[in-house]
């Protein structure tokens, strides 16, 4: 099993509608981000968490809220879905204090927003 | 703004030919960065470095950092076609070692 999971893998919705990805790790890992990857553009920060009080913006925030239910659990919502929010989303995990900088990537997540 | 920039976006190559990646960036507080290598799913973890001049390698895959002149670069030797992928440059900086940056990843298509 891995140890980063991402649920929905693939998701096709509507504009407008409102959306969830959701990320669960096994890695005891305190730290947790989310990320979406567009062709050309990289991966781009969208919120990061480095423990279960702590929420942080990342440089892409705008349309994306999240909740950080538990060290395990780090979800990613869209109130109101556009189209061009249709990207690859990517949870990810580090551990805390000084470390290698390495990221702990899910599966992803295809989005699709029509 | 941290920045990233990778080259060349994209490259078509033949098994057996080497070839090298080039990562350059601007980030506070430079800390580390990471090369990574991405097929059809999550990116996975190649190297990371944080002293200049020292040669990381692993197989037919090496990578060295400069940081008086703020790159990096990554060399694929005999590539074969399972190279081809989204390799991806990240930089660590700033008040924390996980945030990332990442460059806009150059797609390496290696032909038989």
């Amino acid at each position: 099993d891995a140890d980063v999971t991402q649920t929905p893998r693939n998701r096709i919705t509507k504009t407008g509608k409102r959306i969830m990805l959701e990320c669960s790790q096994t890695k005891g890992h305190d730290r947790m981000y989310w990320y979406r990857q567009d062709p050309g553009l990289g991966l781009r920060l969208i919120y990061y968490s480095f423990d279960v009080k702590d929420i942080n913006k990342g440089e892409i925030s705008d349309g994306y809220s999240v909740s950080r239910q538990a060290q395990a659990k780090f979800s990613l919502s869209l109130e109101s879905a556009i189209p061009n929010q249709t990207a690859l989303y990517f949870c990810a995990t580090s551990p805390r204090g000084v470390h290698t900088g390495e990221l702990f990537f899910g599966e992803g997540s295809r989005l699709t927003v029509l | 703004e941290d920045k990233v920039v990778q080259s060349p976006l994209s490259l078509v190559v033949h098994e057996g030919d080497t070839v090298t990646l080039n990562c350059s960036y601007e980030v506070t507080n430079f800390r580390s960065l990471l090369w990574y290598k991405q097929e059809k799913k999550a990116p996975t973890f190649l190297f990371m470095l944080t002293s200049s001049g020292i040669e990381k390698k692993s197989g037919r895959l090496s990578s060295i950092l400069d940081k008086k002149e703020l790159f990096s670069i990554l060399n694929i030797t005999a590539t074969q076609t399972g190279d081809s992928a989204i390799y991806l440059c990240a930089v660590a900086g700033g008040t924390s070692y996980g945030k990332l940056t990442f460059g806009q990843g150059t797609i390496l298509t290696v032909h038989p």
